[in-house]
């Protein structure tokens, strides 16, 4: 157990419509980072927040829309769902905002659009 | 532009041998590099890492090798055991954006009894 949690696990939509993905880091952790993987591909990093602010944005569609709170749990509020928008995504956590570091992740959330 | 590559989809090896995985980066920047593992419907967790500073770091049974001027990184696993079959992703940070990571596609390893 990472100390990362996903809600919800599983998620069933349909196109057009809008989700939101809950990401809550480790305890202690001030860096949340959002990834994409479809099937059979390499995680696509999508946006990364620290204490708050975002610090990075990797090849987010302007569809989605990430933030992170004042309990650093964060979101990711992805809509007018297509199809290929069907994938895992994963939210992972570390303690600092920059140096090179381990990043500790949540199980994922499956999203499947129909 | 795919900068990290693992040419490998997938990899198996017989239980008690070497296990050789291999990585490619093409941006020179990147400084830091991080083996991940992940088993089926769980979240990679973090395998062993390497500094550019240095050509090779140790962990148990995990050795990994940087060679800079190949651009070239690879994981050891020795010996081999059923319970290290999954997905490994290597990934590459750069100074200039060190909280951003940048994975390959991951190679499926399978450890045979």
């Amino acid at each position: 157990d990472s100390g990362v949690t996903q809600t919800p696990k599983h998620l069933i939509t349909a196109t057009g419509q809008r989700v939101t993905l809950r990401c809550s880091p480790r305890s202690g952790d001030l860096s949340v980072y959002w990834y994409q993987q479809s099937l059979d591909q390499g995680l696509q990093f999508l946006i990364h927040y620290y204490n708050g602010e975002e610090r990075a944005k990797g090849n987010i569609l302007e569809r989605f829309s990430a933030q992170q709170f004042p309990d650093l749990h964060s979101e990711l509020n992805l809509s007018s769902l297509e199809l290929g928008d069907s994938a895992l995504y994963f939210c992972a956590s570390s303690p600092t905002s920059s140096g090179p570091n381990e990043q500790f992740f949540g199980p994922g959330t499956r999203l499947t659009v129909l | 532009d795919q900068q990290v590559k693992q040419n490998s989809p997938s990899l198996s090896v017989q239980e008690g041998r070497i296990s050789i995985l291999n990585c490619d980066y093409t941006n020179s920047m990147f400084d830091y590099f991080l083996w991940y593992k992940k088993y089926p419907a769980e979240g990679p967790t973090f395998l062993i890492s390497i500094s550019s500073i240095k050509d090779k770091n140790e962990d148990g049974r995990f050795t990994v090798f940087l060679n800079k001027s190949a651009k070239h990184l690879s994981l050891h696993i020795v010996p081999s055991q059923p319970g290290d079959s999954a997905v490994y992703f290597c990934a590459a940070s750069a100074p200039t954006n060190a909280g951003k990571s940048t994975f390959g596609d991951g190679t499926t390893l399978t450890v045979k009894p």
